[in-house]
């Protein structure tokens, strides 16, 4: 079944780095996901796309500060230098043939 | 830069059938597959289903006996029309540029626009 895993928060310190882990189900771990970025009271907009193989691609104006990387059924997003603004929801995403799948999503609190 | 923006109601009461339309600016509708989400007040998102521009679908098996999604090229729509509403229909209703089939994920969303159902 494609599943993705995400823990429901998470916190750091401004201008400290955070890493978010999306993990992907049983039997699906070559697979790439999307990352989304939801800020409070907004859509969600498009962050990046990271394969299984760590390598990833960003959407436009998306600041160098967000980065992907993999390892094995795990995909992440490191934000560093966090700044207030980066206090949000994120959700993974992922696709499979006529079908689509979001993670639970995590709330970063920036402290 | 594409740009989506969704209009309809904001009340629909219980049963009856919700109609959503998006429209696309600044690119071209065709040869994208496009999508609806929804998130539920304080819940994550749920996608709802997919429209390609040539006019195949595929839905959420949740959703799949209450739901059509169609497309307009000439005006550069997709709509959503989705039956049978109860309070738990009520959601913020997102559509989006859907490039999961070329392997890229949701890249450009609308703002949204919220549904209640209730009488």
């Amino acid at each position: 079944q494609l599943v993705l895993t995400q823990s429901p928060s998470a916190s750091a310190s401004l201008g400290a780095s955070v890493k978010l882990t999306c993990t992907l189900g049983n039997g699906y771990s070559s697979i790439a996901i999307a990352w989304l970025q939801q800020q409070p009271e907004k859509g969600p907009r498009y962050l990046m796309k990271v394969n299984n193989d760590g390598s990833h691609t960003k959407g436009d104006g998306i600041p160098d500060r967000f980065s992907g990387s993999s390892s094995g059924a795990e995909r992440y997003l490191t934000i560093s230098s966090l700044q207030s603004e980066d206090e949000a929801d994120y959700y993974c995403q992922t696709w499979g043939t006529g079908i689509r799948v979001f993670g639970g999503g995590t709330k970063l609190t920036v402290l | 830069q594409v740009q989506l923006q969704e209009s309809g109601p904001g009340l629909v009461k219980p049963s009856e059938t919700l109609s959503l339309t998006c429209t696309v600016s600044g690119g071209s509708i065709s040869s994208y597959y496009w999508s609806w989400i929804r998130q539920p007040p304080g819940k994550g998102l749920e996608w709802i289903g997919y429209i390609y521009y040539s006019g195949s679908t595929s839905y959420n098996s949740s959703l799949k006996s209450r739901l059509t999604i169609s497309v307009d090229t000439s005006k550069s729509q997709f709509s959503l029309k989705l039956s049978s509403l109860t309070a738990a229909d009520t959601a913020v209703y997102y559509c989006a540029r859907d490039r999961g089939s070329s392997g890229e994920g949701f890249d450009s969303w609308g703002q949204g626009t919220l549904v209640t159902v209730s009488s």
